[in-house]
């Protein structure tokens, strides 16, 4: 059974630093991973898609890394701005298969 | 174009009562799929469409939980004899196609509150 597991947990920083946030999962034959923002009582929103035939995508201050191999992605935030406050989440999955999400990263970008 | 939209946004029932949760994905886009999300974790798979029928119902908890898609559009989420522990955020996703292969769009929620 896939497992998907995020750290830091939670995360705090000053504006204007760089950060990455981990994402780790148990089965590494997925078919693709993606990454959501999540704000409180909000739904989700997608910020990048990782086919498992590519090692990265990059979308403005983002660039997310897939290393299918070792079970692992980052999504590397450049310059952060107290906008980026939120939780991120990522989730992956098998082809012809549902998504399983990690539990995410609770972000908090301090002015 | 407009996005996925739920309804109701919010949902307060009583225990044994019936409810229903609609979504209406983007137009266009074949797969939807329904999750359940509680506080401080990620989203529960519940049921994936690819049109009409259900490709994957594996995550529904137990038979109270029942999911329809009749026209290949607009889906509703059923749910019998709610129990407290039903309460949770219940998200709705589409994408363009199904398998797993292509970018899900999500819509805002419905918050049912079981009291």
């Amino acid at each position: 059974k896939q497992e998907v597991t995020q750290i830091p947990a939670a995360l705090s920083v000053p504006e204007g630093e760089n950060l990455v946030l981990n994402c780790s999962f148990t089965d590494s034959a997925i078919y693709n991973l993606q990454w959501f923002r999540q704000d409180p009582g909000k739904g989700l929103t997608s910020l990048l898609l990782i086919q498992s035939s590519q090692r990265e995508q990059t979308s403005g201050r983002l660039n997310a890394s897939l290393d299918k191999s070792s079970g692992r992605s980052t999504l590397y935030i450049a310059a952060s701005q107290p906008g980026d406050s939120a939780t991120y989440l990522c989730a992956v999955t098998k082809y012809g298969q549902n998504f399983v999400f990690g539990p995410g990263t609770r972000l908090s970008v301090l002015p | 174009g407009a996005g996925v939209s739920q309804t109701p946004s919010n949902k307060v029932t009583e225990k044994g009562k019936y409810v229903e949760l609609r979504c209406d994905p983007i137009s266009g886009h074949t797969a939807l799929y329904w999750y359940r999300q509680s506080l401080g974790q990620g989203p529960e798979f519940l049921i994936y469409f690819q049109g009409t029928g259900a490709a994957d119902d594996s995550g529904l908890p137990n038979d109270r939980f029942f999911a329809v898609r009749p026209e290949g559009s607009v889906s509703t989420l059923k749910i019998q004899r709610t129990e407290r522990g039903d309460s949770a955020v219940y998200l709705c996703a589409s994408s363009l196609m199904g398998g797993g292969n292509n970018e899900q769009f999500f819509g805002p929620g419905t918050r049912l509150t079981v009291l």
